[in-house]
């Protein structure tokens, strides 16, 4: 089954506040994250990424936390626009024959309210 | 824009139809996907092609078939399918197979929007 998940399908924010995409996945040897955003009508883009050998790397109003302790990845979006509004999805990179390949959680839907 | 376009946006198809997604990546990556993205579901790897070859079909069944004709191009033949085929079908590309460092993501194309009636 999918290794990778998401523990809130939906989540609703004010604009202007900050929002945090939670994101859990159970394989311990996956050592490459990355969250995309997908648009309505679109497909998914790629925001931020993190290895493993990292617990925090920061863009542009966003910022990516891993804590391979518990297996848990966050996605934090600092003022939240509308134009932020959109299905977040974490990945995690994982080994299949001698290659990589990316394994997708379900997806929240963030909706930034005016 | 990411680089990789993908035609047609939007398909309606009956059962008994052939038809072609093509996808097409001006970024000079060397991998192409295609992905399956259905409600409620997450997104679902299909093929993989490296350098024109396939290296991964992911127990896909034989109503859906792949063609690489070239590191640019990449098509999705369908035929026969069923409702339950109705999706999103997104292709991807990378610079290689291996997406593990930054600059080695994989980029979507906005993908094609099928209805098999």
């Amino acid at each position: 089954g999918e290794s990778v998940g998401l523990h809130l399908p939906t989540l609703s924010v004010q604009e202007g506040d900050n929002s945090i995409i939670n994101c859990a996945y159970s394989n311990s040897a996956s050592d490459y994250f990355i969250w995309y955003k997908q648009e309505s009508g679109k497909g998914p883009q790629f925001i931020i990424d993190i290895r493993s050998n990292m617990d925090k790397r920061q863009g542009q109003r966003v910022t990516v936390l891993l804590n391979k302790t518990v297996k848990h990845l966050s996605l934090q979006i600092a003022a939240t626009q509308p134009g932020d509004s959109a299905v977040y999805f974490c990945a995690e990179n994982t080994l299949w024959s001698s290659n990589y390949k990316l394994t997708f959680g379900k997806g929240t839907l963030l909706t930034v309210n005016p | 824009e990411t680089g990789v376009t993908q035609t047609p946006r939007h398909l309606v198809m009956g059962m008994t139809n052939k038809k072609s997604l093509k996808c097409e990546q001006h970024l000079g990556h060397n991998a192409m996907y295609w992905y399956k993205q259905s409600a409620k579901k997450p997104l679902e790897l299909m093929f993989v092609y490296s350098l024109e070859e396939r290296v991964e079909n992911n127990s896909v069944p034989s109503r859906f078939s792949p063609e690489c004709p070239n590191s640019s191009h990449l098509f999705l033949h369908l035929h026969t399918l069923q409702p339950e085929d109705s999706a999103l079908y997104l292709c991807a590309s990378s610079q290689d197979l291996i997406i593990g460092a930054p600059g080695t993501e994989a980029f979507f194309g906005q993908g094609t929007r099928l209805t098999v009636v």
